[in-house]
């Protein structure tokens, strides 16, 4: 069974500029969700997605932006980068709701220059 | 402190010694799930713990949940170099709609 995938695995971009992260589910999977984790820190959660619906969202200002596909893949936005942005984002799938284990991509490094 | 807050932050130990690590969260939760992650990678499922669950076991690791001082213990035991990793736990609130992560334990497993 292939697991989560997420691409790119890295992205490289300049300040202002936009970036589009993708992840596709675990088969059978409905939910997503989206993670930041700044170098050294805990993951912070950005979004969650369930059969194509945004459930929930972080702290996070409207530039971060996502939707779900009807195939339950997903993809994450981020609008006007700022230096900060610069992390890790993990996506992770699992079955619907919150009572189940999330399954990790790699992840998708970002860098703003 | 935060919601799912780590202690210690970071710990070294020697292959073959246990190593616990604990978890702390404020609110009343769902379950209670520890996660791994190896050098800044993807994070991979280790054990989910119901509220209405006090213990559970898989292989080398023991964890434990009290809720009652809403606390959570993750114990490896006979640790192994390859143990060596970030660990983290995450909380469910049902009410919250959302994981909260904490701020992970660093393991360092020594040969």
């Amino acid at each position: 069974e292939a697991g989560v995938t997420q691409s790119p695995t890295h992205l490289i971009k300049t300040r202002g500029q936009q970036a589009t992260l993708r992840c596709s589910p675990i088969s059978g999977h409905t939910s997503v969700y989206w993670y930041q984790q700044a170098l050294g820190l805990g993951l912070q959660f950005l979004l969650w997605y369930d059969e194509g619906e945004e459930r929930n969202r972080g702290n996070f200002p409207p530039r971060f932006s996502g939707r779900q596909f009807p195939n339950y893949s997903s993809e994450l936005n981020v609008n006007a980068l700022e230096l900060e942005d610069s992390a890790l984002y993990l996506c992770a799938s699992s079955l619907e709701g919150l009572s189940y284990e999330q399954y990790f991509g790699p992840g998708t490094r970002l860098t703003v220059t | 402190s935060q919601q799912g807050e780590e202690d210690p932050q970071a710990l070294s130990i020697q292959e073959g010694e246990n190593a616990t690590m604990n978890c702390s969260y404020k609110t009343s939760i769902n379950n209670l799930q520890w996660y791994r992650q190896n050098s800044g990678r993807g994070l991979v499922h280790l054990i989910l713990i119901r509220s209405n669950e006090r213990e559970k076991h898989s292989g080398r690791l023991r964890v434990t949940l009290d809720t009652s001082k809403k606390s959570s213990s993750l114990l490896i035991t006979a640790s192994r170099a390859a143990d060596t990793a970030s660990y983290f736990c995450a909380t469910v609130i049902s009410t919250a709609y959302k994981y909260i992560f904490g701020t992970g334990t660093r393991l360092k497993v020594l040969a």
